[in-house]
């Protein structure tokens, strides 16, 4: 079955710098990739997602990039804010077989100081 | 429109009693997923129901079960409580596939399950 790994696990950053979160996957039938926002206390948001037949989408200051070859898709967040400290969760599915479930990675807890 | 909906949204248990996890799915979405989260994990699939039937489970053993009624809302029962099972359970819906629909999962806010 499919297995997703997430780097790092906690990512400490400035305001206004950059932050790169990385995922390998390993089954190369999945085809859709979504990100996730948890807040404390709330369930996951999606923030953006990428299908297998792009390279790369860009929303704002978010923007996520897929390597099909390697089987790795990245999260690209600028100019952050503190509003965007929470965990981060990488995904892999299938998105037409809807029997098949989303494959989370174990997160990346991303800090933003003022 | 309103979101997923979850309850209750925290309760304790002891080890051996059973629960039961309630969630109203995002309106006109159809398809509903169970999934586990462990503190500071991803979360993990448990099962997903499509028109009232199971149409797709995790590695979660029997005493994991589940409902779906006709207007789409959805039950997680487990049976015989483990100290593990402590956890946040999160519902997520879907809405019918098919044409440009990414398959997005919309998730509650979860029901945190303490076992004692």
């Amino acid at each position: 079955g499919e297995n997703v790994e997430q780097h790092p696990s906690t990512l400490s950053v400035q305001e206004g710098d950059s932050a790169v979160i990385k995922c390998t996957y390993s089954d190369s039938a999945s085809n859709y990739f979504p990100w996730y926002k948890q807040e404390l206390g709330k369930g996951p948001q999606l923030i953006i997602d990428i299908r297998s037949n792009v390279g790369e989408k860009k929303d704002q200051r978010i923007a996520v990039t897929l390597n099909k070859t390697a089987k790795h898709f990245s999260l690209h967040i600028t100019e952050t804010q503190p509003e965007d400290s929470a965990v981060y969760f990488c995904a892999a599915s299938h998105r037409y077989n809807y029997g098949q479930n989303f494959v989370f990675g174990p997160g990346t807890r991303l800090s933003v100081l003022p | 429109e309103t979101g997923v909906t979850q309850s209750p949204t925290h309760l304790i248990k002891t080890r051996g009693q059973q629960v039961t996890l309630r969630c109203s799915s995002q309106s006109g979405h159809n398809t509903v997923s169970w999934y586990q989260q462990a503190l500071g994990q991803g979360p993990q699939f448990i099962f997903q129901y499509y028109r009232e039937e199971e149409n797709g489970r995790g590695n979660f053993p029997p005493r994991f079960s589940g409902l779906q009624f006709p207007n789409y809302s959805s039950e997680l029962n487990v049976n015989a409580l483990e100290l593990d099972d402590s956890a946040l359970y999160l519902c997520a819906s879907r809405p019918p596939g098919g044409g440009s629909n990414t398959g997005e999962l919309f998730f509650g806010e979860g029901s945190r399950l303490t076992v004692l």
